[in-house]
């Protein structure tokens, strides 16, 4: 479809463990963001990509969390040696630039479980 | 630093009836505000927003946003609610004086009766 993608939609794995978590932004979208919901508390900013490059990486929780974007495409985060606190619905979003006139599109997430 | 408050974590009203979902919202320049919609298991949907210009703004489905500048309140309003509507609203800020992240407010859970 033409929507932002994410995948895998759920994921479950043990504390401890490496994810990675993919988001293919819509074609033609400079922008692309992270965020991470949590039961209740509403949407969590982490990072954001203009092209290639993070100019805003301070919502990222800890240095367990890391994001690349290539080709000004798919943007994959990281989350090494999971904790139990991690588990959260991660979105991924996409906008055709940073400006104030560009709403962004949301993928339908990937559900993180830390067993 | 910005920031947004929806006062209410849910609001329940009957099939027909009007129906208002309140955001508040702080910045130190002028606002760019956003409304959101999340149907379950999916992710966020763009509803409508407010730049400049006329301070009522209509959108998708239906709804509308009025902009206060005086109250500082951008609430959600729709003249007729349908079931369908039941789903989680959310509203989001952007200061217009700087290059900053929107930020969402915790979202409200409206749930439209039949």
């Amino acid at each position: 479809g033409a929507g932002v993608s994410q995948s895998p939609s759920n994921k479950v794995t043990e504390k401890g463990k490496d994810v990675e978590l993919r988001c293919d932004p819509i074609s033609g979208h400079t922008a692309l963001y992270w965020y991470r919901q949590s039961l209740g508390q509403g949407l969590e900013f982490l990072i954001y990509f203009q092209g290639n490059s993070a100019p805003d990486k301070s919502g990222l929780p800890s240095d367990r969390f890391s994001a690349e974007r290539t080709g000004g495409s798919v943007s994959t985060l990281t989350i090494q040696r999971t904790q139990q606190e991690d588990s959260a619905v991660y979105l991924c979003a996409s906008s055709l630039g940073q400006g104030e006139n560009q709403p962004q599109h949301f993928g339908d997430g990937t559900r993180l479980s830390i067993l | 630093a910005q920031s947004v408050a929806q006062p209410e974590d849910q609001v329940n009203v009957a099939e027909g009836n009007p129906l208002t979902v309140k955001c508040t919202y702080s910045v130190s320049g002028n606002p760019y505000l956003f409304w959101y919609v999340q149907y379950p298991n999916r992710g966020l949907q763009f509803l409508l927003k407010y730049i400049t210009g006329d301070n009522l703004v209509k959108g998708s489905y239906g709804f509308e946003a009025e902009f206060n500048k005086s109250q500082t309140s951008f609430h959600l309003k729709k003249p007729s609610a349908l079931v369908s509507d039941s789903a989680l609203y959310f509203c989001a800020v952007r200061d217009s004086s700087g290059n900053t992240p929107l930020v969402f407010g915790k979202g409200t859970r409206l749930s439209v009766i039949a």
